[in-house]
This record gives structure tokens, sequence and C-alpha cells, in this order.
């Protein structure tokens, strides 16, 4: 299948830590990307490559892959981070959006 | 300051066509693969074309194949996409975003399908 498959929601405290997962068969031979996109704004790249972290991007997101499973991981969440994720992979010919995942910060 | 600005956005009757149009500054347009990806009202990303550097490959999405053409101009710094037999379930805001990475998006273009 290409679907990739997200949580529709986490909630998580500010400072505490949160884990989205994302998963399909995918991953078991691409690299997973990840953007966050707040409410009315273009998304914005926040992992690449499983776990590269563009210029910019504070060290409290990272990225993880294992088999199927890709995990953006926002260590020590503040409020700003509030926004819809989405992971995302490439394939020679064909590329998908998993489904999106609300992240609040309460 | 990489720059992409999409245009050509509008209201369309279902049947219609639209061309959308990515003007991009700022980098080395004719070294990067470029894309269009969309969202519906409410709704997540979908992926609908890539198109190599150099325009020899183009790529697209299921729900648009044989109805949307992507090409590019590297000597005009541009992308577009080409909408024909437009349905009511392709309103969407439509983004350009450049590289493998998409590392850079424009801000969108809202098309609405409705008569």
């Amino acid at each position: 299948s290409d679907e990739l498959t997200q949580p529709p929601s986490v909630s998580v405290s500010p400072g505490q830590t949160a884990r989205i997962t994302c998963s399909g068969d995918a991953f078991r031979k691409t690299y997973a990307y990840w953007y966050q996109q707040k409410s009315g704004q273009a998304p914005v790249l926040v992992i690449f490559e499983d776990n590269k972290r563009p210029s910019g991007i504070p060290e409290r997101f990272s990225g993880s892959s294992s088999g199927s499973m890709a995990t953006l991981t926002i260590t020590g969440a503040q409020v700003e981070d509030e926004a819809d994720y989405y992971c995302y992979s490439v394939d020679v010919t064909k590329r998908v959006f998993g489904s999106g995942t609300t992240v609040a910060v309460l | 300051e990489v720059q992409l600005v999409e245009s050509g956005g509008g209201l369309v009757k279902p049947g219609g066509s639209l061309r959308l149009s990515c003007a991009a500054s700022g980098f080395t347009f004719s070294s990067d693969s470029m894309n269009w990806v969309r969202q519906a009202p409410g709704k997540g990303l979908e992926w609908v074309s890539s198109i190599t550097s150099t325009g020899y490959d183009i790529y697209y999405g299921d729900s648009v194949k044989g109805r949307f053409t992507t090409s590019r101009d590297n000597a005009k710094k541009s992308l577009y996409l080409q909408m024909t037999d437009l349905r009511a379930e392709d309103t969407a805001v439509y983004y350009c975003a450049s590289g493998v990475l998409l590392d850079q998006w424009g801000q969108g273009t809202l098309v609405t399908v409705s008569s």
C-alpha cells in the first residue's frame, strides 16, 4: 500500500516530549521527511532523510525511522510548536504525504 | 532570499481549465526539481506532480493523471500547472515547492471549482 498513516492528534504539556508516528511500507526503502504547517501558513520542512534538521530548525525537533515506521520527536515542546505535522515519502515516480497529525501543546 | 510566488488561481466551472504559474527567484532554478502540492479546504496535503530539473521526467498523482500537465521554463525561472477537466474535488490551495526535499514553498494560490 502507498498510504502513510499518522495519528489524527497528539497532545502534550509544555516542556514535555511529543512523538508523532508515521507508518507505511514506503519507509522500508525510502527516507522520511516531515513538515510543520501552522494555521494559515505554508508548510515548513523540519526533518529530511529520516533524521536531518535543516538550518534554522530548533534542536528539539528530531527524527528516526525503523522498518515501516518513521517518528518525529519534539523534545521539550513549546507553545509555538502547535501545528499540523505531515510525514512524506519520495519514491522514483511517486510521492505520498501522510494523513497529518495535529499537535496541541497545552 | 528564495522566493516562490504562485499565481493563476481563481473560480472556474466544472469541466473548465486553468493554468497556474510559479515564479522562482533566489536560487538556481534550473538545477532543482520542482513540485506541485495541493490542500483542499480543511484537509491535508496532497502531492500533485513533480518535474525534474531538465523537465524530461514528470510524475503525477493518480487523482490528476491525464487531466493535469506540469511544465517548466528554466530561462524564465517558472513552473506551470495546466489543469483541464476540473472537478469540484480539485478545489484547493495549490503550492509550488522546490527540490526533492520540498525545502521551500510558495504561499499558494486558491483554485475553486464550482458552478
